[in-house]
């Protein structure tokens, strides 16, 4: 069955420190991947998405990722953190094909960033 | 461009009664997807809509139904509340996977 794994429940980092968020997916193809962000009660934010071509992709706020195939990673990256990207992270991916895959993203369990000053 | 849109934000219900939610989608996006989150199983997929057919289903029980409606506006019913069904329900839109999904803010549920 696909699945997505994000090894860390929970990571604290320094104000301006550089961040990676793991993200493993478990799939026969290399199917569309996405990073999310949300704050506290809120609802989810696209931060980035990769479905073909060049694997390290830009998004939004600094963020950037590389998808590496034959690790069926795709972790997220930021040089340097400010206090206001403390937020739960999730990774998704939905497969590349029809039928059984619309609209169903598949996401990991989350990775809880907190910024100390 | 507007987002989109759920409401309510907040509910509170109680055991044993229905419950129905909505979602507007962006404009021009014929998908509408719905999630499920709760602390303990994370975001689960309910099901997805295009074009007024439901295209997709998760493992949900028949509790949980939904529909779309020719303007791509869609709702989510939950019949016979259980306590279990206190969650965040979060609504997806999209023109098709390969755009990317945009979420709306959520309904907040305590069924009580």
């Amino acid at each position: 069955a696909q699945s997505v794994t994000q090894p860390d429940i929970h990571i604290t980092v320094s104000e301006g420190a550089s961040l990676e968020l793991r993200c493993n997916y478990s799939y026969g193809a290399t199917p569309y991947l996405f990073w999310y962000v949300q704050s506290p009660g809120q609802g989810l934010q696209l931060l980035l998405k990769y479905f073909s071509g060049d694997t390290l992709v830009q998004g939004i706020k600094g963020f950037e990722a590389e998808f590496k195939r034959s690790q069926s990673s795709f972790n997220l990256r930021k040089p340097s953190v400010h206090w206001s990207d403390a937020a739960e992270y999730f990774c998704a991916v939905v497969p590349n094909a029809g039928g059984t895959s619309y609209g169903k993203l598949t996401f990991g369990q989350g990775t809880i960033l907190t910024v100390h000053p | 461009k507007a987002g989109v849109t759920q409401t309510p934000r907040y509910l509170i219900k109680t055991r044993g009664q229905q419950v129905t939610l909505s979602c507007s989608p962006i404009s021009g996006h014929r998908s509408v997807s719905w999630y499920q989150q709760t602390p303990g199983q994370g975001l689960q997929f309910l099901f997805e809509y295009f074009s007024e057919t439901q295209r997709n289903k998760g493992n949900f029980p028949g509790r949980f139904s939904g529909r779309q409606f020719s303007n791509s506006r869609s709702e989510m019913n939950v019949s016979t509340l259980e306590l279990g069904d206190s969650a965040l329900y979060l609504c997806a839109s999209s023109r098709d996977s390969y755009y990317g999904y945009t979420f709306g803010s959520g309904t907040r549920l305590t069924v009580v």
